[in-house]
């Protein structure tokens, strides 16, 4: 079945570590994109790419970075850079990001700080 | 300054009646909507969307209602299940130079007693 997953489910990092999140899809989607959810708040965009070896800033890039190598494949790095990195995180992605279409979301990862 | 404001953060529906979903927006560049379903620790999955151009969409249970005049969007739920219990998440979706910028409302709970 087509989707997208998304692993580790749970992550744990320690203070100054970096971690990198994995996300990969088979929908043959070209957009890609990395949400954080806190709680009791909406969904807030990190980063997204449009096309393979391009990405942009979302909302809240600080502390985070990301490749686009493959179509398939969106990594997020948390670096240490993050002060408060403990969140849900979710990827999601749509055929394109030019025209109106939904988005498809992984199952998300929680990350925690020990 | 939060642009889709989901005002309600909990409902409470009895089985079988009908769940009233309401979300507000304040830029009038919005031109696309859209409802995601959310169970805990799972990503949103997609319901329902509409244009701009239409003021009502229809899919089985689920229908979604726009307002323009009033920047008001409502996703109604008839008969209920139990199986609705979820978060549920309106977004909304306007161009924004080459791409289309997706934002996000905080959430409202539902939850459909047997």
């Amino acid at each position: 079945d087509g989707g997208i997953t998304q692993s580790p489910k749970y992550l744990f990092r320690k203070e100054g570590q970096n971690v990198t999140l994995s996300c990969e899809q088979n929908l043959n989607h070209d957009a890609m994109y990395w949400y954080r959810q806190d709680p009791g708040q909406g969904l807030r965009l990190i980063y997204y790419s449009q096309i393979v070896n391009d990405f942009q800033k979302g909302d809240i890039a600080e502390g985070y970075s990301v490749s686009r190598e493959k179509k398939e494949s969106f990594p997020l790095t948390v670096t240490s850079a993050q002060k408060n990195p403990t969140a849900f995180y979710l990827c999601a992605s749509s055929r394109d990001r030019g025209h109106n279409q939904p988005q498809h979301f992984g199952d998300g990862t929680r990350l925690s700080i020990l | 300054d939060q642009q889709v404001k989901q005002n309600s953060p909990s409902l409470s529906v009895q089985e079988g009646r009908i769940s009233i979903l309401n979300c507000d927006y304040t830029n009038s560049m919005f031109d696309y909507f859209l409802w995601y379903k959310k169970y805990p620790a799972e990503g949103p999955t997609f319901l329902i969307s509409i244009s701009s151009i239409k003021d009502k969409n229809e899919d089985g249970r689920f229908t979604v209602f726009l307002n323009k005049s009033a920047k008001h969007l409502s996703l109604h739920i008839v008969p209920s299940q139990p199986g609705d219990s979820a978060v549920y998440f309106c977004a909304a979706s306007a161009q924004a130079g080459n791409n289309r910028k997706l934002i996000w409302g905080l959430g409202t709970s539902l939850a459909v007693n047997p």
